[in-house]
Order: C-alpha cells, then sequence, then structure tokens
C-alpha cells in the first residue's frame, strides 16, 4: 500500500524554466511533508518541508505547495538549473507515527537541459 | 555539519552468507535508521532505533536484523543473504524525537547478493 506516491518516474525541463515535481498521498493522517534530493552515489540531503497548517513554503528557488483537500502537494524550483539535475523524493510523517518515521515516495528523476 | 558514515560503499555477497552494514553518526544522535531504495518502490524504512539496544521494525523487516550497542554505532545484519536483498541501503539518524525534523543520511552501501 503506497501511502506517497510519485506517478511521474521522470521530468525533463530546459535551463531557466519551471520544474514542477508533484507528490499525492493516500494517509489523511499526515500532517509533515519533506522534499529530499538525491544525487547518484550520495544519499538524500533535505531541501524543503511544509507543515499542513500551512500552504506553501519558499526558500529560494524552491517552493513546496500543499492542497490538503486533493492531499496532494508539489515543488516547484524556478529557474532550474543543470546542477538540480536528480532524484526527488517526496516524504510525509504524522505525529502518531512512531518516533516520526518518514514514509517516502517513490522518487522522480528531474533533468535540467543547459 | 552532521555526518552520516557508512563503512561500506560497495559490497558484493553470496547467497546465504551472513552480512553487516555499519553506521556511523557523529551528532550524538538518538535516532537512527535503515532504509533501503529499489527502483520505482522509492525508500523502504527497514529498522529504527531510538536509543542504544532499542529497536522497533520498519515496513519492510523481514530477512534482517539490527544492533545497537553504542549510540553513535548503528548496524543491518542480513541473516542469510538472498538475491531479492539485492539493494542500495541507507542508512539515517536525526536528533531529536520531534517527527518534523530532517533526517540525515550517509552516502549509502550497494549491495550485490549472487
Amino acid at each position: 500500500d503506497q501511502q506517497v506516491k510519485q506517478n511521474s518516474p521522470s521530468l525533463s525541463v530546459q535551463e531557466g524554466r519551471i520544474s514542477i515535481l508533484n507528490c499525492d498521498y493516500t494517509n489523511s493522517m499526515f500532517d509533515y511533508f519533506l522534499w529530499y534530493k538525491k544525487y547518484p552515489a550520495e544519499g538524500p540531503t533535505f531541501l524543503i518541508s511544509i507543515s499542513s497548517i500551512k500552504d506553501k513554503n519558499e526558500d529560494g528557488r524552491f517552493t513546496v505547495f500543499l492542497n490538503k483537500s486533493a492531499k496532494h502537494l508539489s515543488l516547484h524550483i524556478v529557474p532550474s538549473q543543470p546542477g538540480d539535475s536528480a532524484v526527488y523524493f517526496c516524504a510525509a510523517s504524522y505525529g502518531g507515527t512512531s518516533y516520526g518515521k518518514l514514509t517516502f515516495g517513490q522518487g522522480t528523476i528531474l533533468t535540467v537541459h543547459p | 555539519d552532521v555526518k552520516v558514515t557508512q563503512s561500506s560503499r560497495y559490497l558484493v555477497k553470496r547467497t546465504g552468507e551472513k552480512v553487516f552494514l555499519e553506521c556511523v553518526q557523529d551528532m550524538d544522535h538518538e535516532n537512527m535508521f535503515w532504509y533501503r531504495q529499489d527502483p520505482g518502490l522509492g525508500l523502504r524504512l527497514i529498522y529504527f532505533s531510538y536509543d542504544v539496544k532499542m529497536k522497533e521494525k520498519g515496513d519492510i523487516p523481514e530477512g534482517y536484523s539490527v544492533s545497537r550497542e553504542k549510540k553513535e554505532r548503528f548496524s543491518l545484519i542480513l541473516e542469510s543473504a538472498s538475491t531479492n536483498q539485492t539493494s542500495m541501503y541507507l542508512c539515517a539518524s536525526r536528533g531529536s524525537s520531534s517527527y518534523n525534523s530532517p533526517l540525515h543520511f550517509g552516502n549509502g552501501t550497494r549491495l550485490t547478493v549472487t
């Protein structure tokens, strides 16, 4: 039972344009969401997060949007840069899980072309 | 900066062997986690530990065990390796039990079981 889903395995965009990565979840108990970025041969690194009391959070070129009614979140990268090429994972948790374990999506491979 | 170190980047083992994957963190974190990453499945939690000698099963604990004798070290054990345990294994730590603090990951161990 995949509670966090990233339905696009890959995304290709041109440098300077917007990248939009999407994530859907099924567990209405989730109230905290994170995005991680992963380069080959490295571990995932934390990118940005959002609490369910918000619908938007920005950090530089990265913005995460949360639509609780649709159980959907998205990550916007503007402008996209070749160095953003990586695998992006969304993850979710809620206070009731054992020690806040994260449930991850399948990942989306982003390729930014120069 | 938090450093999570996994002792091996690549391992090749034979079916039936007992395999130890080691992880060390240098920030006195209470919580440590083992995930595996597989294409199309994302990151799935195997086991986690919230204190020395304490452990809890994650979503896919079958075929694995763990050991945490010291706070900084968390070991994943494959009692009898099988080919379906060929995967990328990622260790992570977190300093607070607060469910909304990010995990810090190591660079991963790519295990191949032949």
